[in-house]
């Protein structure tokens, strides 16, 4: 059972233009809901992170929209740049258990 | 900055032989777990290990693997004897005492199973 699924698989914008990646989930026991980037050959690195007590939260260029009824959470990439162009995991886990349930994977393309 | 460190960053094998795969977590971490990610897929979860024990583990780690924390900073994962299907990333992270959630990553090994 896929516990987090994520959409688009690719994603290509232009410099300074707006990337949204998007997730939904089944399991309403999740309480914990990050991103995290990831560069070829790297470990993935943690972007930004919500809870479900909020519906938004944003760090810079990167936001979090979150939609408790409707099991989904979303990425939002302001102003998006080269530098950006990474793959980036959603993931969910629950308070009790410390297991991350990874999404699929995008692959973020910037073009200058 | 703090970071989990992880070693060798690649590792080549023959089917059948034993790895053993290091990480050094970060030191004020308690909870450490291995993560495997097959080339262009998705991270999956393997084990989380907390106070010398397992405390959750999936079904891909089966009898093959076994983890380790030999002494107060090395956190080990042991394969068996590798399969073909073994070849992937393999994924160290750790988290603080009170904040489980947050998972930091260390940068792989790459482990080739000829």
């Amino acid at each position: 059972q896929q516990q987090v699924k994520q959409s688009p698989q690719s994603l290509i914008v232009q410099k300074g233009g707006i990337s949204i990646i998007n997730c939904a989930y089944e399991n309403t026991a999740f309480d914990y809901f990050p991103w995290y980037q990831q560069f070829p050959g790297k470990g993935p690195a943690l972007l930004i992170a919500i809870r479900p007590d909020v519906s938004e939260k944003k760090e810079g260029r990167f936001t979090i929209s979150f939609n408790k009824s409707a099991k989904q959470f979303s990425l939002h990439i302001m102003d998006s740049q080269p530098g950006d162009s990474a793959t980036y995991f959603c993931a969910a886990s629950m308070n009790t258990g410390n297991q991350f349930y990874f999404g699929t994977g995008t692959s973020l393309t910037v073009i200058p | 900055e703090p970071e989990v460190t992880q070693t060798p960053s690649h590792q080549v094998t023959q089917m059948g032989q034993e790895v053993i795969l290091r990480c050094v977590p970060i030191s004020n971490h308690l909870y450490f777990y291995w993560y495997r990610q097959i080339l262009g897929q998705k991270v999956e979860f393997l084990v989380s290990f907390y106070n010398n024990e397992i405390s959750e583990k999936s079904e891909i780690f089966d009898d093959q693997f076994s983890v380790e924390r030999p002494d107060g900073s090395n956190f080990t994962l042991k394969i068996r004897s590798t399969k073909l299907e073994d070849s992937a990333m393999y994924f160290c992270a750790s988290s603080e005492p009170l904040w489980l959630n947050e998972q930091f990553f260390g940068p792989g090994t790459r482990l080739t199973v000829l």
